[in-house]
């Protein structure tokens, strides 16, 4: 398997633009993760589905921030309109309860986000 | 609200020590918990976990511990390597999939 792919692996972007990541998880994982990373707030939970449905979103900073997963192989982060303070690494991570309920989950290489 | 800690400082060791990290947690009852490594540039990578009804677990070089009446957990690698540098994350969960993770803890070994 080639494990999480994200696209694009960078992005820098102005402000007022949108800015749209991209996920493609773990074949047969059913549970989808986006995470954003700072030096300030460390590995913070965006958003997570549960095949294909989000679970939670409570920690999506703001209306600016959706995120879709149309089927079970692809899920978007999208930011509109974005901001400076949105500069930070996003991971998309993926996983599956497994046998023994284990959750371990699988991350990708990450987006990293610059917006000036 | 559930908070999670880990020490913020480096922690430098000689090559061949025990390095110990720890992972502090207060207002949760977690059902297990994971610890991952990160390296610049990379996503977060697993390495071990631990359930709540377990104290020790082991895999070759590296043993986590689970208190869960000082609600801390400790990672150990033992006769550490420069190749152990990397920044070592601990994260908590109940049994829905969704994990709290602490600030992570960068380790450096001198050779």
């Amino acid at each position: 398997d080639a494990g999480v792919i994200q696209s694009p692996r960078h992005e820098v972007t102005e402000m007022g633009q949108e800015v749209t990541l991209r996920c493609k998880p773990i074949s047969g994982h059913d549970y989808l993760f986006w995470y954003r990373q700072t030096m300030m707030r460390g590995l913070e939970l965006l958003i997570y589905f549960n095949n294909n449905v989000p679970i939670d979103d409570s920690g999506m900073p703001e209306d600016r921030f959706s995120a879709k997963m149309p089927n079970a192989s692809f899920s978007t982060l999208k930011i509109q309109p974005s901001e400076p303070r949105d500069s930070a690494v996003y991971f998309c991570a993926s996983s599956s309860r497994g046998l023994a309920g284990r959750y371990e989950q699988y991350f990708g290489p990450g987006t990293r986000l610059t917006v000036t | 609200s559930q908070k999670i800690e880990q020490n913020s400082e480096a922690l430098n060791i000689q090559e061949g020590k025990t390095a110990t990290l720890t992972c502090n947690y207060t207002n949760y009852s977690p059902a297990y918990l994971q610890w991952y490594r990160q390296d610049p540039g990379r996503g977060p990578v697993f390495l071990l976990l631990i359930r709540e009804n377990e104290k020790e677990k082991r895999k070759e070089r590296l043993k986590v511990t689970f208190d869960t009446t000082l609600k801390q957990s400790l990672f150990h690698i033992t006769a550490s390597q420069p190749a152990d540098s990397a920044t070592y994350l601990c994260a908590f969960s109940s049994n829905t999939g969704k994990l709290i993770f602490g600030q992570g803890t960068t380790l450096q070994v001198k050779p």
